[in-house]
């Protein structure tokens, strides 16, 4: 059973501060992706990531970074943390394009950010 | 534009219904389509899966593209009230990139 996990449920920080989201996949999957979902906006990709300290810009990368220093681990970067930041924050995994079964994404449970 | 278009809801059913969702895409390219079914405070999960036009069909859901009208649809037969959820439309070129729609809060009333 493919599981994703992400390190915190709830989160509640400071406007300016650095954040920092952990997601770790279980199943040795070469891509990882962060979203973040917003009322009526949906899930918005912020980076993803097909290889290990590889990493491409999604829709909305402003104010974020990425790191993938290894296969198992995604983590997101808010630099400086703003109150535009405030959502449901969600990690996913899934397997290379060339291989069978690419099409499913597995998700995390979400990190709930609250910037104040 | 977005690439994908959802009606957010609330749809509001009783149990047994059908029950209709739907998705308009703008590109044309666009040859993989899957639907994400997420219970509350919980991450989205993947339903169902098409490639390029046709139905597909997995017990009470079924799924449905019309590439010559950018349109893709979920159906769900004898709907219960576990069904009740938000559904997540998506698309893809190529699985390195998805595109979701904003997703349709369901309720299913017993």
């Amino acid at each position: 059973d493919v599981k994703v996990t992400q390190s915190s449920r709830y989160l509640v920080k400071r406007t300016g501060e650095k954040v920092f989201l952990e997601c770790v996949q279980d199943m040795d999957h070469e891509n990882m992706f962060w979203y973040r979902q917003d009322p009526g906006l949906g899930l918005r990709l912020i980076y993803f990531s097909y290889d290990v300290k590889m990493k491409e810009k999604g829709d909305i990368p402003e104010g974020y970074s990425v790191s993938r220093e290894k296969k198992e681990r995604f983590s997101l970067i808010l630099e400086s943390a703003s109150t535009n930041q405030t959502s449901m924050y969600l990690c996913a995994s899934s397997l290379n394009f060339r291989r069978e079964t690419r099409y499913e994404q597995y998700f995390g449970p979400g990190t709930r950010l609250t910037v104040t | 534009q977005k690439e994908v278009e959802q009606d957010p809801g609330p749809l509001s059913v009783p149990e047994g219904a059908i029950v209709s969702l739907n998705c308009t895409y703008s590109n044309s390219a666009f040859q993989y389509f899957m639907w994400y079914r997420q219970y509350s405070r919980k991450g989205p999960e993947l339903l169902m899966y098409t490639y390029s036009s046709g139905n597909k069909e997995d017990g009470r859901f079924t799924a449905q593209v019309d590439k010559s009208s950018k349109y893709i649809s979920l159906f769900i037969r004898d709907s219960q009230p576990s069904d009740s959820a938000t559904y997540l439309c998506a698309v893809s070129y190529n699985f390195n990139k998805f595109y979701f729609g904003s997703g349709t809060k369901l309720n299913v009333k017993p």
